[in-house]
């Protein structure tokens, strides 16, 4: 069974277009987060959930707009997509009361290519 | 603020050598400190981890000891495996209120090993 699963695995649009992401998680865990990985493989988080409230909100775009209907899913909606928005968006999740020494688990990412 | 410095990629190693990847890091408390590796295609795995001073990680041969004074977390494996060819990061992770814990990485390090 695959812990953290993401949706699509590849997306390729046009600029200006609207895309999401989804994400769920089968561990039981209450955090989720989005990470960006660019093309020099720099991660860098996007957004933290606990328990379906936004916890942590980095500097991103106001484009890019998470949403939790339930612990298990954290889904990424991106508006008005730009060139620069291509990257490999990861998702994770842990265990809140685990603090600094919990392990995240990563999904497989998805690769978002805007042309 | 927090931040990850690691040895510039790619490293290029032949069979049963041994590896040694540099990482040291800046943090406004005291993190715990992850080594994850992404294997081409994947998502990111943890490898090891550390929570508190003098702590040594260790998995699947290799191994990273927090050490405080330097403030350093450096990776090595005494003989590599094609197999370990993947990317490697260094990590940070500090708690977050509200709930999870936010990592900060590295920029990753390239490892080929070649027979």
């Amino acid at each position: 069974d695959t812990a953290v699963s993401q949706t699509p695995k590849y997306l390729v649009t046009q600029m200006g277009n609207d895309k999401s992401i989804k994400c769920e998680q089968n561990l039981g865990h209450d955090t989720m987060y989005w990470y960006k990985q660019d093309s020099k493989k720099f991660l860098k988080i996007m957004f933290s959930y606990n328990n379906k409230e936004l916890i942590i909100n980095e500097t991103v775009p106001n484009r890019f707009s998470p949403k939790s209907p339930d612990k298990a899913h954290l889904n990424l909606h991106i508006n008005s997509l730009e060139l620069g928005d291509s990257a490999v968006y990861f998702c994770a999740s842990s265990q809140p009361l685990a603090g600094a020494q919990g392990e995240q688990y990563f999904g497989p990412g998805t690769r978002l290519t805007v042309t | 603020g927090n931040s990850v410095t690691q040895m510039e990629g790619p490293v290029t190693l032949s069979e049963e050598a041994f590896l040694t990847i540099n990482c040291t890091y800046t943090a406004t408390g005291y993190p715990s400190l992850f080594w994850y590796v992404q294997y081409p295609g994947e998502g990111l795995q943890l490898l090891l981890k550390a929570t508190k001073a003098d702590d040594k990680g260790s998995n699947k041969g290799f191994e990273a000891t927090y050490r405080k004074e330097t403030t350093s977390f450096h990776l090595e494996k005494g003989s590599v495996q094609v197999s370990d060819s993947a990317v490697y990061f260094c990590a940070l992770s500090l708690a977050f209120t509200g709930g999870g814990n936010k990592l900060t990485f590295g920029t990753g390090t390239q490892l080929k090993v070649e027979l």
